[in-house]
């Protein structure tokens, strides 16, 4: 599975939308992109995923560019409740390999 | 409400002794997988299941054997645990392997004197 590459941290102010980018350059044509959170300890939150096309659900946005190398994640109106750990995992097999993630501070 | 249990949410566990983490889901899931996360670190693979009868080894399996022997349950037993198995576990399951996204349960922390 194609490698993931992610910011170690961002801040959003609350309200705001919350571009959260990532980086998978090695990525095969049979991967797909999935986002997960950690909120604490908690176990992890599937938030979304895609192979080719942007994809948009009620939580959150998945745009990825057209050569698939990158994508970004939007949470469209940040609350302090989205403070999290966020993954963005790159698999073809359903296996997921986790990072490190961007560590999403929501701030008042 | 459907989803992932597994069970104990805690234990302390002294080195030596076996320990079997459940973990039950009533999705109706084919795929399922175990996972640990230490401090600080991401969660890694330890075993996966991509339908009943059938077991893979993800990237830490050492210490750890698992089982499938109905599509509901997934236990994760350590033979004789050691500090080093210290962790938080956490089980997960998804309809298919690729291309479905996984449903993790609560976690186990589990601490290994």
């Amino acid at each position: 599975d194609a490698k993931t590459t992610q910011p170690p941290s961002m801040d959003c102010a609350e309200g705001r939308a919350a571009n959260l980018p990532c980086n998978h350059s090695t990525i095969s044509g049979n991967e797909y992109v999935y986002w997960y959170r950690q909120i604490h300890s908690q176990g992890p939150q599937y938030i979304i995923h895609g192979l080719k096309n942007n994809e948009t659900n009620e939580m959150a946005s998945l745009i990825i560019t057209e050569d698939r190398k990158s994508s970004t994640l939007i949470l469209p109106h940040a609350t302090l409740r989205d403070t999290a750990v966020y993954y963005c995992i790159v698999s073809g097999t359903g296996k997921l390999i986790f990072g490190q993630g961007t560590t999403l501070q929501v701030k008042p | 409400i459907a989803g992932i249990t597994q069970a104990p949410t805690s234990q302390i566990l002294a080195a030596g002794r076996r320990m079997t983490l459940r973990c039950t889901q009533d999705m109706r899931h084919n795929a399922m997988y175990w996972y640990r996360q230490d401090l600080g670190l991401g969660l890694r693979l330890i075993h996966y299941s991509n339908t009943a009868g059938t077991t893979g080894k993800g990237e830490v399996p050492d210490g750890y054997s698992v089982s499938r022997a109905n599509t509901d349950d997934f236990p994760l037993t350590l033979a004789s645990a050691v500090p080093s198995q210290t962790s938080v576990y956490f089980c997960a399951s998804s309809k298919e392997g690729r291309g479905w996204p996984q449903h993790f349960g609560d976690g186990t922390r589990l601490s290994i004197l």
